[in-house]
């Protein structure tokens, strides 16, 4: 069975350090990838997703960045961190079947808190 | 491009009321609906999907949607919640062009059942 592994699970880091969060996927091949935020009330925002090694789209402009090394490896990084980007970020991974259609899977969290 | 809006942001209930959360999304072409649940320090998990054929979803724990192509809705109910239904709720469309990359998520709906 498939299983999505995120971390680390919680961070605190200081204005202006750098991040990597990272994600891994098992037990399948060649996944859709995402990294979505998640704050309250608001909903779940996509920040970037990728169809493949090296190819990553980005939804919205901001501080952060992401990459795909391995086919099953998504990576959320900052060269910067700002207190805005404090929040809770969610990896997760689509299969497609042809009897099913798309699903969307999701890691645990991460909790950044900036200070 | 899809857009998913939630009609409540908190819904208040007691054990054993019966439960309809409304979700509708603008999006000309095919889709797929979902609904998410999330409890209280938990990820987020599928509660039920649309594909294709029946428009009446059964999900788990009792869980039920309706796709209404024509209202562009995809409403979650339940006859009879329980104090273990309390939860968020987050209704989410998928386009199936494009190669289906894109999920979109509505801000969520906060389900509260009291005992």
């Amino acid at each position: 069975s498939q299983t999505i592994h995120q971390w680390p699970a919680t961070l605190v880091q200081p204005v202006g350090s750098p991040l990597s969060l990272e994600c891994t996927v098992e037990g399948t091949s060649n996944p859709n990838l995402y990294w979505y935020r998640q704050a309250a009330g608001r909903g779940l925002q996509l920040l970037f997703y990728s169809v493949g090694i090296g190819q990553i789209s980005s939804e919205v402009p901001q501080n952060l960045s992401a990459s795909r090394p391995q086919d099953r490896q998504f990576i959320l990084s900052s060269k910067k961190l700002l207190l805005s980007d404090s929040g809770f970020y969610l990896c997760a991974w689509s299969s497609w079947g042809a009897d099913s259609g798309n699903t969307i899977y999701f890691g645990e969290g991460s909790w950044l808190t900036v200070v | 491009a899809q857009s998913v809006s939630q009609h409540n942001h908190h819904v208040i209930l007691s054990e054993a009321a019966s439960l309809e959360l409304g979700c509708n999304y603008s999006y000309g072409g095919t889709v797929n609906l979902f609904w998410y649940v999330q409890y209280p320090g938990q990820h987020l998990q599928l509660l039920l999907k649309y594909f294709s054929g029946d428009p009446l979803v059964k999900g788990i724990k009792g869980f039920e949607a309706e796709f209404i192509k024509s209202k562009f809705s995809f409403n979650l109910r339940k006859p009879s919640v329980q104090w273990s239904d309390t939860a968020e709720y987050f209704c989410a469309v998928n386009a199936l062009d494009n190669y289906g990359q894109n999920f979109v998520f509505g801000p969520g709906t906060r389900l509260s059942v009291l005992p």
